[in-house]
């Protein structure tokens, strides 16, 4: 597709349980970025690859989250053990590679997600 | 370290009525960019405009410009002649050096809504 897809669009999951969330860049993008956004807030940064390697996963909240991008394309988000705070809208973007302050990320629709 | 600050939670607009969007921002970095991210209910962001910390002239984009002052750090966004449409969210973010140019950081948004 043209623009960034985010899978699912909703999921609701009981407390404890494993989740995975899927994004798929724009063709060709090399940056890909995960964002938490919970109601009412702005986007907080979770994790950033260049290709295939984290290159900043500072904003990860704790190690029940964790993010992969095997092939440097696709990037599933992981979260172990959730928790009800975790609810939240998960946002992916995505840009070509980040060689200066004028690249514009381009985002999905999100993953809300809805921890009971 | 970067932070944005949007000081108004909601704002409203009578349509066809220009509106400003404050945004302050705090960096120690030259060089930086600056964006506005449009978020309607449906939860995509929609990139709206980018202002380089070099740029002697401010950004416009159609019925959006930037108010960008650089020693007050303030990057107001004005809408000129409001539209129901532009009833949505609407967020600041910032690329920096600072952070190697990876990562958008975002302010907290102000909630637009367009009277008619």
């Amino acid at each position: 597709g043209a623009g960034v897809s985010q899978t699912p669009s909703n999921k609701v999951t009981e407390k404890g349980k494993y989740v995975e969330l899927r994004c798929d860049p724009i063709s060709g993008h090399t940056a890909l970025y995960w964002y938490r956004q919970s109601l009412g807030q702005g986007p907080e940064f979770l994790i950033y690859f260049q290709g295939t390697g984290a290159a900043d996963d500072s904003g990860l909240p704790n190690d029940r989250f964790f993010a992969v991008r095997p092939e440097g394309s696709v990037s599933t988000l992981k979260i172990q053990r959730t928790e009800r705070g975790d609810s939240a809208v998960y946002l992916c973007a995505s840009s070509p590679r980040a060689q200066g302050a004028n690249t514009e990320a381009f985002f999905g629709q999100g993953t809300r997600l809805t921890v009971v | 370290a970067q932070k944005i600050t949007q000081t108004q939670p909601g704002m409203f607009v009578q349509e066809k009525e220009a509106v400003t969007l404050d945004c302050t921002y705090d960096t120690s970095d030259q060089s930086y960019g600056l964006f506005w991210y449009k978020q309607p209910s449906s939860g995509e962001m929609i990139f709206l405009i980018y202002q380089g910390s070099y740029d002697e002239q401010n950004a416009t984009e159609g019925r959006y410009s930037l108010n960008f002052q650089k020693a007050r750090k303030s990057a107001n966004l004005v809408i000129s002649a409001s539209q129901l449409g532009d009833s949505a969210m609407y967020f600041c973010a910032m690329r920096g050096a600072e952070t190697s140019y990876d990562k958008v950081i975002f302010g907290p948004g102000t909630s637009l809504s367009v009277i008619p």
